[in-house]
C-alpha cells in the first residue's frame, strides 16, 4: 500500500510570513494526525482529526496555527504568522483508529530565519 | 496526561553488539509502538505491542502490561541500527504520547 505523503519535504521562511503544509493519508485510514517535533525531542501532537473532526486540538496553538482535513482525506496545516520557534519538522501520521498503529511520512522540515 | 520515559538516553555500540532499551510508561496503555528515527528524520514503525512478545528478524520486543514497561531488543546490532528509538503509548482513544528517545549509534 502505498504511504503517507507529505508535501513540501523543505521550506524556509522568513519569521512573520506564512506557511502551509499538505498530508494525504493511507487510504481507508480515518484517524490523521500532525505531530511537531523540535531537534533533539520526541514528537509532540499538534492535532487529532477522525474523518473530517477535530478528535483533540488541546496542544494547538490556536493564535498561529491552522489546520483542517476536507472530505475526510487529505489535510493542510498552517502557520500565520510563523515564529523562530517553529522551526521544527512537521509529521503527519495516519491510522485505521487511534488504538492502532500508526503510519508517519516522511515530514517537512521547516527553518524560520 | 501519561508520562513515558526511555532510558538509556544515549548509547554506543560496538557492531555485533546485544542491546536492551526500556520504555516505562505511567498508566494502563492499549497502544504502544516502538519506531526507528533514521538519520534523514524517518518514522519508521518497529512494532505494534501494547501486549506480549513479538519478534522480527534482529528486532524483539516485549510488553509487560501489568507492569507498564516494554523492552526493545537488538541483537547482532549493525551500524544502520543507528538512530533514535522512540516509545510511544496510547490509552483510550488519545493520540500516541511519546518519549524522549533513546540515541543509538553502532561503531564499526
Amino acid at each position: 500500500e502505498a504511504g503517507v505523503a507529505q508535501s513540501p519535504r523543505y521550506k524556509i521562511i522568513e519569521k512573520r510570513q506564512s506557511v502551509a503544509f499538505w498530508c494525504n493519508p493511507i487510504s481507508g485510514h480515518a484517524t490523521l494526525y500532525w505531530y511537531q517535533q523540535i531537534l533533539g525531542q520526541g514528537p509532540k501532537l499538534l492535532i487529532q482529526f477522525q474523518n473530517n473532526g477535530v478528535v483533540d486540538d488541546s496542544q494547538l496553538p490556536k493564535d498561529r496555527f491552522s489546520a483542517e482535513r476536507l472530505k475526510g482525506v487529505d489535510s493542510t496545516l498552517k502557520i500565520q504568522p510563523a515564529k523562530l520557534e517553529d522551526s521544527a519538522v512537521y509529521l503527519c501520521a495516519s491510522s485505521l483508529d487511534a488504538a492502532y498503529g500508526y503510519t508517519f511520512g516522511s515530514g517537512t522540515r521547516l527553518t524560520v530565519v | 496526561g501519561i508520562q513515558v520515559e526511555q532510558s538509556p538516553p544515549d548509547l554506543i555500540l560496538q557492531e555485533g553488539a546485544n542491546s536492551t532499551l526500556r520504555c516505562n510508561f505511567s498508566d494502563s496503555v492499549n497502544n504502544l509502538q516502538w519506531f526507528h528515527q533514521n538519520p534523514w528524520g524517518q518514522l519508521i514503525n518497529l512494532f505494534y505491542i501494547p501486549s506480549g512478545t513479538k519478534q522480527n528478524g534482529r528486532l524483539s520486543a516485549t510488553t509487560v502490561a501489568t507492569e507498564r514497561y516494554s523492552l526493545l531488543y537488538i541483537s547482532s546490532s549493525q551500524t544502520t541500527d543507528s538512530g533514535v528509538y522512540f516509545c510511544a503509548v496510547g490509552s483510550g482513544n488519545t493520540p500516541l504520547v511519546f518519549g524522549k528517545g533513546t540515541r543509538l549509534s553502532v561503531i564499526a
